[in-house]
């Protein structure tokens, strides 16, 4: 039973358009969500994140948005740089527990 | 500084081999992580620890055992070795109060 789903594995958008990319979950006890991003041979690394008393949460040119009743969440990149290529994964955590629960990952590719 | 460091970075086993994947953090985090990630699936939970001398399963625990001996330390052992555990493999840690982890920079497993 999968919670946490990213359901587009891959995205492709130009430099300087917005990339979207979306995760819905099942569990309604999840209470904070957090987006990783993971470049080749490297760890994936802190994004952003969010809690459920908050519908969004913006850091720079990367803004989350967070829609309880429909269970969904979307991380916002406006401008998208080339850069911003990797694969993105979103995570979240029901209060109190020591462990995230991982999507399986959106690979964004940003073209010059 | 170094963060979360993973020895080794890349090995290759044959079937049936035992080793251990060391992962060592600096932060003093309570908590360690041992996750695999696999094309299409993401990143799963194989086991992890909330404190010295703790373990518990993840999501994916069969065919792996860990120990918790020194705080700082989280080690994975593969006892027979098989090919379905070829994959790459991440360590985390976290803080107690803290939702996001920090990653090591990954193991590439291939057991052939």
């Amino acid at each position: 039973d999968q919670q946490v789903k990213q359901n587009s594995p891959s995205l492709s958008v130009q430099e300087g358009r917005i990339s979207i990319l979306n995760c819905d979950y099942t569990n309604s006890m999840f209470d904070y969500f957090l987006w990783y991003k993971k470049y080749p041979a490297e760890g994936p690394t802190f994004l952003i994140s969010i809690s459920s008393i908050k519908d969004k949460n913006e850091d720079g040119r990367f803004t989350v948005f967070l829609n309880k009743s429909a269970k969904h969440l979307s991380l916002h990149i406006v401008p998208s740089q080339p850069g911003d290529s990797a694969v993105y994964f979103c995570a979240a955590s029901q209060g109190g527990s020591e462990k995230l629960v991982f999507g399986k990952g959106t690979k964004l590719t940003v073209n010059p | 500084n170094a963060g979360v460091t993973q020895t080794p970075k890349f090995r290759v086993l044959k079937t049936g081999q035992s080793m251990t994947l060391l992962c060592a953090q600096d932060m003093n985090h309570e908590y360690m992580y041992w996750y695999r990630q696999d094309p299409g699936m993401g990143l799963r939970l194989i086991h992890y620890s909330v404190g010295e001398g703790t373990t518990a399963k993840g999501e994916v625990p069969d065919g792996y055992n860990v120990s918790r001996l020194k705080k700082q330390n989280f080690l994975l052992g593969l006892e027979s070795a098989a090919p379905s555990q070829t994959s790459v493999y991440f360590c985390a840690s976290k803080r107690r109060v803290n939702y996001g982890y920090t990653f090591g920079s990954g193991t590439r497993l291939t057991v052939v």
